[in-house]
């Protein structure tokens, strides 16, 4: 079972921020914070991830509280191509053998972004 | 520029009859996973090779195979499908398990 839970659907205005929560209450401390997204009828498509640290790149910024228990993923100026399903993940990263990679999804937030 | 293929994007077979999804990757990932995506469902991994490894989930039908000929190469057979295996297969790479994973575009499987 996914170890996440999120509300299943969100709406945006178009060129506003995208605040999309997620609990993770019973993560483990190797464990990281992943975000993957797919938009319909597509290959979902990574996003981001972190351990405890917020993190930023080109597409996101990922704000984890300081006891791990949630996050939120946030989209700066929505546009309507962000329009999508939304997972959090959590699982193990890093090398090794043992570390399959597995992705567990759950049923993910549907964000509509409106004009 | 470096991406997962697969091919064909739309498949019909028949009830029962065996058809093959094919999954090709230029990122030269050692791991290739096989997703299944049933309609308003979420991706359920099916299986995975790391290098030449198969490593199957406990839950998936023993109508599903998999084979890795080579390192750029991963096929799905579906011995005999049935309208249940009705779905989008997701192939998606990884450099190593526990790094982000690339996902192809889906083929979107119809049993009539």
């Amino acid at each position: 079972d996914a170890k996440t839970t999120q509300p299943p659907s969100m709406d945006c205005a178009e060129g506003r921020a995208a605040n999309l929560p997620c609990n993770h209450s019973t993560i483990s401390g190797n464990e990281y914070v992943y975000w993957y997204r797919q938009i319909h009828s597509q290959g979902p498509q990574y996003i981001i991830h972190g351990l405890k640290n917020n993190e930023t790149n080109e597409m996101a910024s990922l704000i984890i509280t300081e006891d791990r228990k949630s996050s939120t993923l946030i989209l700066p100026h929505a546009t309507l191509r962000d329009t999508a399903v939304y997972y959090c993940i959590v699982r193990v990263a890093g090398v090794g053998s043992s570390n399959t990679g597995k992705l567990i999804f759950g049923q993910g937030t549907t964000l509509q972004v409106k004009p | 520029d470096a991406m997962v293929i697969q091919n064909p994007r739309y498949q019909v077979t028949q009830f029962g009859k065996p058809v093959t999804l094919s999954c090709s990757q230029t990122l030269n990932h050692n791991v290739m996973y096989w997703y299944q995506q049933k309609s308003s469902q979420a991706p359920k991994l099916l299986f995975h090779y790391y290098d030449k490894d198969f490593n199957n989930e406990a839950d998936t039908p023993d109508n599903f195979q998999s084979r890795r000929p080579n390192t750029s190469f991963c096929f799905l057979d579906i011995r005999s499908p049935g309208l249940g295996d009705a779905a989008m297969y997701l192939c998606a790479t990884s450099l190593y398990g526990g790094y982000e994973q690339y996902f192809g575009p889906g083929t979107r499987l119809t049993v009539t």
